[in-house]
C-alpha cells in the first residue's frame, strides 16, 4: 500500500477555507485516495473519495492532479464542529478484506 | 437505528481479567474488522472478517481472539488482559469489493487496564 504523508496539525478560523494536503508519491495505478475524518470519542467517518481530477461532495471537494502523487482536501467556509482528525488513504481495489491502512492522520483545530 | 455498534463503549478492568467487546452492524456488509487506536492516536487494524471467515490477522497477541457467529456480528476476546492492552477499539464493516471507501466503524470501546 502507498504511504502518505500530511501535515501533524493544521489551524484555522471559523468562515474560512481550508486545504489539508496529502502527499503520496509511490500511489498505484489502481489506487483510490479516500479521506476519513474523526472526531474526539467515535470512529473514522468517510468523507470524500478521488481518483483523478477533481471530485466534490455536500461536505468536500477533493483536488488531484494529473500525477496524482498527492492530493489536497478542501473544506469550504469551515465551522467550530469541523476540528477533528482528518485522514488521507490511499489504496486499491483490494477485494475489501484488506483493511484500511491509518497514517497519523492531520490534526485539524477551528478557532472562533 | 446505529449502523455499527459496539458494547460496551467503557470498559475499566484489573491486569489478567478476561474482557469481551460486542458488535453488531445491520448494514448487510460481508466484512467486518477490529481496529486499535492508541493514546498516540494511531489507528492499526487487527483482524478482518469476510463471511464469518478470517482474512487478516495481524500481529496480534493470541490473548486476542476473534468470533464471528454470523456475518453481522464479530466479537472480540481478550485473556489475561495487560497494561498495554489499554486502547480504544472500534469495529467497522463493509462491502465486500471495496478497500477503500464504503468502511462504516463503530464508536469505540475504551478499555483501560489497571
Amino acid at each position: 500500500l502507498a504511504k502518505t504523508t500530511q501535515p501533524i496539525s493544521m489551524d484555522s478560523y471559523e468562515g474560512q477555507e481550508v486545504n489539508i494536503t496529502c502527499s503520496h508519491n509511490n500511489i498505484a495505478t489502481n489506487d483510490y485516495i479516500t479521506w476519513y475524518q474523526q472526531f474526539p470519542s467515535q470512529g473514522p467517518r468517510f468523507i470524500i473519495q478521488g481518483y483523478k481530477t477533481k471530485v466534490t461532495n455536500e461536505v468536500a471537494s477533493l483536488f488531484i492532479p494529473a500525477d496524482r502523487k498527492s492530493s489536497t482536501l478542501s473544506l469550504p467556509r469551515v465551522s467550530l464542529s469541523d476540528t477533528a482528525v482528518y485522514y488521507c488513504l490511499v489504496g486499491g481495489q483490494g477485494g475489501g478484506a484488506d483493511g484500511l491502512t491509518f497514517g497519523k492522520g492531520t490534526h485539524l483545530i477551528i478557532q472562533p | 437505528d446505529t449502523a455499527v455498534s459496539q458494547t460496551p463503549k467503557y470498559l475499566v478492568t484489573q491486569m489478567g481479567n478476561d474482557k469481551s467487546i460486542k458488535c453488531e452492524q445491520n448494514l448487510g456488509h460481508d466484512t467486518m474488522y477490529w481496529y486499535k487506536q492508541d493514546s498516540k492516536k494511531f489507528l492499526k487494524i487487527m483482524f478482518s472478517y469476510n463471511n464469518k471467515e478470517l482474512i487478516i490477522n495481524e500481529t496480534v497477541p493470541n490473548r486476542f481472539s476473534p468470533k464471528s457467529p454470523d456475518k453481522a456480528h464479530l466479537n472480540l476476546h481478550i485473556n489475561s488482559l495487560e497494561l498495554g492492552d489499554s486502547a480504544v477499539y472500534f469495529c467497522a464493516s463493509s462491502p465486500s469489493g471495496q478497500s477503500n471507501y464504503g468502511y462504516t466503524f463503530g464508536s469505540g470501546t475504551r478499555l483501560t487496564v489497571v
